[in-house]
């Protein structure tokens, strides 16, 4: 069963429009979300991260947004540029699972358009 | 300060070979993990070691096997290769203290 769900494989925007990347997650021991950036033939990168304590983080033109209610984050990209292209993946870690485990989505390849 | 690192870059095996992929980082983490990303799929855990002298299973084991052979360095073996193999391997790390992993360059690996 997929646990994290990202059911949007592409999505496109202008230079300068905001992309907004959607996740769902159906396991309640989730605690702790991330994203991760993906270019072509690189590893996947760190970009940010929220705890279930919250319901938003900010880390410049990135934010994401957690709806523990609904299982469902959502990260924001304001104004987005064209380096922004890339496969983004959601990931989830549960309170008490042993090294850290993460479970990831499918992944979004985000395209902006110039 | 090289972070995640994977050898080789790319291989291509026929069926029924072995090989080792190597992984080694220089963070002083604890815990390390081998993913396989396939289309549409995501990354899948492989196997992760937790601390040193410690593996475990994780999603998609069947077909490999792992050692922990010292704190740095996480190998990932494929005894007899076959084509569901096929796919590109990444090696990540991460620390006692929080969730983020920080991932190798990763290993296209190609079974005929």
């Amino acid at each position: 069963d997929q646990q994290v769900k990202q059911n949007s494989p592409s999505l496109s925007v202008q230079e300068g429009r905001i992309s907004i990347l959607n996740c769902d997650y159906t396991n309640s021991m989730f605690d702790y979300f991330l994203w991760y950036k993906k270019y072509p033939a690189e590893g996947p990168t760190f970009l940010i991260s929220i705890s279930s304590i919250k319901d938003k983080n900010e880390d410049g033109r990135f934010t994401v947004f957690l709806n523990k209610s609904a299982k469902h984050l959502s990260l924001h990209i304001v104004p987005s540029q064209p380096g922004d292209s890339a496969v983004y993946f959601c990931a989830a870690s549960a309170v008490g699972t042993s090294g850290s485990r993460l479970t990831f989505g499918e992944g979004t390849q985000l395209t902006v358009n110039p | 300060n090289a972070g995640v690192t994977q050898t080789p870059k790319f291989q291509v095996l026929k069926t029924g070979q072995s090989m080792t992929l190597q992984c080694a980082q220089d963070m002083n983490h604890n815990s390390m993990y081998w993913y396989r990303q396939d289309p549409g799929m995501g990354l899948r855990l492989i196997y992760y070691s937790a601390s040193e002298g410690t593996t475990d299973k994780g999603e998609v084991p069947n077909g490999y096997n792992v050692s922990r052979l010292n704190k740095r360095e996480f190998s990932l073996r494929l005894e007899s290769a076959a084509p569901s193999q096929t796919s590109v391997y990444f090696c990540a790390s991460s620390s006692s203290g929080g969730p983020e992993q920080f991932f190798g360059p990763g290993t296209r690996l190609t079974v005929l």
